[in-house]
């Protein structure tokens, strides 16, 4: 199946920073790239839609200028959390679909962020 | 988005079948019916996805009901490394995913 990576799996940053999170597409050209985010022993919550070249969707109630999203190429979606506090620490999940007509999505791994 | 209700948890024992259902009543008619799974602390894992008929892969079976309101993920052997949580979601082609609570699946050994 198709690849698709995250970085960091983990990272720990100071409250008021700020946190760039990748994702890629290893073998495949994505349309769209979606992120999400889950809380301990929630569910995943979609936090916004990611089409190359243009601005991302955002869900309701997900705020545009503290979750930065830029989707530059068709391999590469970057989700920035601006001026970090505890409340942001929680499990963010991107997943990418092909550009040729499927319906499946392909997740990343997975990042963890601790905001301390 | 159609809502779907699942069974909060779930046990099976090793080596036998499993049906989990989903009940996702408000459907609508272009929407696939997509299964996937979480194991604890990585990212969902695509298992299965259909649209009216009946599907099989190598990892489960999708039964549809003839009304769409409701579908059945069949594993046909659980192993341990079955145990996960699972998700039905009806979505659109290459649309956004909205999880429910899905299935947490316990596999007794």
């Amino acid at each position: 199946g198709a690849v698709v990576s995250q970085h960091p799996s983990r990272v720990i940053c100071k409250s008021g920073t700020s946190v760039k999170i990748e994702c890629r597409s290893l073998d495949f050209q994505a349309t769209t790239m979606f992120w999400y985010r889950q809380f301990p022993k929630q569910s995943l919550m979609l936090m916004a839609t990611s089409n190359e070249g243009s601005k991302a969707t955002y869900e309701q109630g997900v705020e545009k200028d503290k979750f930065l999203i830029n989707h530059a190429s068709l391999t590469l979606s970057t989700l920035t959390v601006t001026s970090a506090h505890p409340e942001d620490s929680s499990f963010y999940i991107c997943s990418a679909t092909k550009q040729s007509a499927s319906t499946e999505a392909f997740f990343g791994q997975g990042t963890r962020l601790t905001v301390v | 988005d159609a809502k779907t209700t699942q069974p909060n948890s779930m046990e099976s024992n090793e080596e036998e079948p499993v049906h989990l259902p989903c009940n996702h009543s408000t459907i609508s008619g272009t929407d696939y019916i997509h299964w996937y799974r979480q194991l604890p602390s990585q990212g969902p894992e695509y298992v299965i996805h259909g649209l009216t008929s009946n599907v099989n892969n190598r990892m489960a079976s999708l039964a549809i009901a003839e009304d769409r309101k409701s579908s059945t993920l069949i594993l046909h052997r659980a192993t341990l490394r079955d145990a996960a949580v699972y998700y039905c979601i009806p979505t659109k082609t290459g649309n956004q995913f909205y999880f429910g609570t899905g299935t947490s699946l316990t596999v007794i050994p």
